[in-house]
């Protein structure tokens, strides 16, 4: 079964919104989350790294005040991508790494499609 | 900075043939994690194989092999018995050693898998 939940799956905005996506762990406690952004046709780019109790790190080029991590548990990550834009419409996917789950494995979420308009 | 790359943006291979997907990277690290991930229409991002840079045997798990050259910081996949099922988006991945390490992926080659 599905270790790594997400919600929505599919989530259509106008531009100027907000929207925000959960990353949920199912099996087992995440200290840690990463959330990847992948756009059509190309590979999985890291966005930030949650951490659970602690302020989020960002990656080079990303918008810490546009993309809002916010990891409230340790089974609950969530991004909040604030104003949204037509140019940030993607695939939005959460991980979660290894270190947390005992095995050399990294979970992914099913992923959630945000569609701007 | 670690970076992996894939050469072949796309492949096709006819079914019940055989294909190999290439994969370099850079690093410069002495243990690490090599990955294949599969990404079918579903963008579900599933293991298909996994390596760890000590061990010289090459993994194996059913049809898919690696040939993993650590000096030529090369890593392959060889799909064997191509099945349709197989088509999808396939990144070769690289993760530090340490539970919490980020993975760095590849840009990934579509392959198609022909009847």
């Amino acid at each position: 079964g599905a270790v790594v939940s997400q919600h929505p799956s599919w989530v259509i905005c106008k531009s100027g919104t907000s929207v925000k996506i959960e990353c949920r762990s199912l099996d087992f406690q995440a200290t840690t989350m990463f959330w990847y952004r992948q756009f059509p046709k190309q590979s999985l780019m890291l966005m930030a790294t949650s951490n659970e109790g602690s302020k989020a790190t960002y990656e080079q080029g990303v918008e810490k005040d546009k993309f809002l991590i916010n990891h409230a548990s340790l089974t609950l990550s969530t991004l909040t991508v604030t104003s949204a834009h037509p140019e940030d419409s993607s695939f939005y996917i959460c991980s979660v790494p290894p270190g947390t789950s005992g095995t050399y494995e990294q979970y992914f979420g099913p992923g959630t499609r945000l569609t701007v308009t | 900075a670690q970076t992996v790359t894939q050469s072949q943006p796309e492949m096709s291979v006819q079914e019940a043939e055989t294909v190999t997907l290439s994969c370099t990277y850079d690093t410069s690290e002495s243990d690490y994690y090599l990955f294949w991930y599969k990404q079918p229409p579903s963008r579900q991002m599933i293991l298909v194989i996994r390596q760890e840079a000590y061990k010289q045997q090459n993994a194996t798990e059913n049809r898919f092999s690696v040939n993993f050259q650590k000096a030529a910081k090369s890593f392959s996949l060889k799909i064997s018995d191509s099945q349709l099922g197989d088509a999808a988006m396939y990144f070769c991945a690289y993760r530090r050693t340490g539970g919490f390490s980020r993975l760095t992926f590849g840009e990934g080659t579509q392959l198609t898998v022909n009847p």
